[in-house]
């Protein structure tokens, strides 16, 4: 069964923590990202990363970071400095960048308490 | 600001209508378009997907139509049933840049 996986589901955090969220694919898709969503807002980009031990900032990538060790993997760390952290969490995936079309994971929705 | 937008925030119709869903994009150098579903609580899904040399394209029960004289999407879902209902984002492509969504329709789909 092929895919993207993201997890946990569902995540809670105190203020002051840093937390990473898992996203893997093993679609062996090039390039990877990770979004945000808050409700009635479109998708905002954090980071991409097109191949391995590489990543490129987003839009929005204050107060997070990525790692691209592996071509599966690319989690993301929520840190201290994000100011409003509570929202939701999408990974995706394309076979390269320019081949653009992403397929999405299940998503993480974290709240900060 | 957004560079892709859609006309209405909200759309509901009756099980069995056809429904049409808008979007309009801002960058006339946009060369890919693509449709996504996103349930409650879950990630977007990839519905049908057009490129600029293309005006129609059509998918099992779906049809994106591509008007590049006035920048404007179209998402027809044909027979639409409530399983049907969700956000629908449009996403707009540019060479050598990042994809951008608009802000998404909420379908709703009564019986």
């Amino acid at each position: 069964d092929g895919g993207i996986t993201q997890s946990p589901k569902y995540l809670f955090r105190k203020e002051g923590q840093n937390v990473t969220l898992s996203c893997e694919q093993n679609l062996n898709h090039d390039a990877m990202y990770w979004y945000r969503q808050d409700p009635g807002q479109g998708l905002r980009l954090i980071y991409y990363s097109q191949i391995v031990n590489d990543f490129q900032k987003g839009d929005i990538a204050e107060g997070y970071s990525v790692s691209r060790e592996k071509k599966e993997s690319f989690p993301l760390t929520v840190t201290s400095a994000q100011k409003n952290p509570t929202a939701f969490y999408l990974c995706a995936s394309s076979i390269t960048r320019e081949r653009d079309t992403q397929y999405f994971g299940p998503g993480t929705r974290l709240t900060v308490l | 600001g957004e560079s892709v937008g859609l006309h209405l925030p909200t759309l509901s119709v009756q099980e069995g209508d056809n429904s049409i869903i808008n979007c309009a994009y801002s960058n006339s150098a946009s060369d890919y378009f693509i449709w996504y579903k996103q349930e409650s609580g879950k990630g977007p899904q990839f519905i049908i997907d057009i490129r600029s040399n293309m005006d129609k394209r059509q998918g099992q029960r779906v049809t994106v139509l591509l008007n590049k004289t006035v920048k404007h999407l179209s998402l027809q879902i044909a027979a639409t049933q409530p399983g049907d209902s969700a956000v629908y984002f449009c996403a707009e492509k540019t060479a050598g840049t990042a994809l951008i969504f608009g802000k998404g329709t909420t379908l709703s789909v009564s019986s």
